[in-house]
C-alpha cells in the first residue's frame, strides 16, 4: 500500500526567505502527484501537478520536482510572503481514476 | 471556475443519530470523492463513485455508506454517528482523464 510521508511537519520562516517542502512516497510506480494548498478550516487548493513522465512542474514562485525512483518530490516557493501561511499537503495518484493518497501535510508559518 | 459545495460547514450530532453529508458539483464531473481529514492522519478516502449509481469503498468505509443518485450529487451518509466519526469531511470531483482534484469547503462533524 502506497504511504506518503511529508517532513517537517511544521515549519516557521521569516517573510523573504525561500521555502523548501519534502514529500516522499513509497511505491514508485504513480500516475502522477499533486501539491495542494490548504487554508484553516478551509477545502485544498491544487498548486501544481506533476505527471509520472515528468521532472518538474512551474508556476510563478512555486516549483516542484518529481523524482520517481527515489520516491521524493520537493515544492519550492520562492521568497516567501504572510500570505504563503497555510499547510501544503502532497499527494499521489496510483492510476487514472483520480484516486490519491495524501501525506499528512507541512504547516508553514511566514512571520513578517 | 470549478464549484464544489457542501451541505454544512458544521454540524453538531448525537451519537446513534443518522447523518447526511451532501456534495453538489457543477462541471460534470463523473467522479467523485469523500475523505476524512484528522490531525496527523492527513485526509483518508472513505468512499469514491465514478458514475451515477456507482460507488466503491476507499481506504475506511466502516461506519459510512454513501449515495448517488444524479451526476452532480455525492451524499454521505453516517448510519449511526459515533464520537470517533467526529472529523473534518471533504468533498472532491474531477472529470474523467482530468488529473486535478476540486475540493469543496469542508463540513466540520462533532459527534457528541
Amino acid at each position: 500500500k502506497q504511504e506518503v510521508t511529508q517532513i517537517p511537519a511544521a515549519l516557521s520562516v521569516p517573510e523573504g526567505e525561500n521555502l523548501v517542502l519534502n514529500c516522499s512516497f513509497t511505491d514508485s510506480a504513480i500516475y502522477n502527484l499533486q501539491w495542494f494548498r490548504q487554508d484553516p478550516g478551509k477545502g485544498l487548493t491544487s498548486l501544481l501537478l506533476i505527471q509520472s513522465s515528468q521532472r518538474e512542474q512551474t508556476s510563478g514562485r512555486l516549483n516542484a520536482s518529481l523524482d520517481k525512483s527515489s520516491g521524493r518530490s520537493t515544492l519550492y516557493i520562492a521568497a516567501s510572503q504572510p500570505g504563503d501561511s497555510a499547510t501544503y499537503l502532497c499527494a499521489v495518484e496510483a492510476d487514472s481514476w483520480g484516486k490519491f493518497q495524501f501525506g499528512a501535510g507541512t504547516q508553514v508559518v511566514v512571520t513578517p | 471556475d470549478v464549484k464544489v459545495t457542501q451541505s454544512s460547514r458544521y454540524l453538531v450530532k448525537r451519537t446513534g443519530e443518522k447523518v447526511f453529508l451532501e456534495c453538489v458539483q457543477d462541471m460534470d464531473h463523473e467522479n467523485m470523492f469523500w475523505y476524512r481529514q484528522d490531525p496527523g492522519l492527513g485526509l483518508r478516502l472513505i468512499y469514491f463513485s465514478y458514475d451515477v449509481k456507482m460507488k466503491e469503498k476507499g481506504d475506511i468505509p466502516e461506519g459510512y455508506s454513501v449515495s448517488r443518485e444524479k451526476k452532480e450529487r455525492f451524499s454521505l451518509i453516517l448510519e449511526s454517528a459515533s464520537t470517533n466519526q467526529t472529523s473534518m469531511y471533504l468533498c472532491a470531483s474531477n472529470g474523467r482523464g482530468q488529473e486535478t482534484q476540486y475540493f469543496g469547503p469542508g463540513t466540520r462533524l462533532l459527534v457528541l
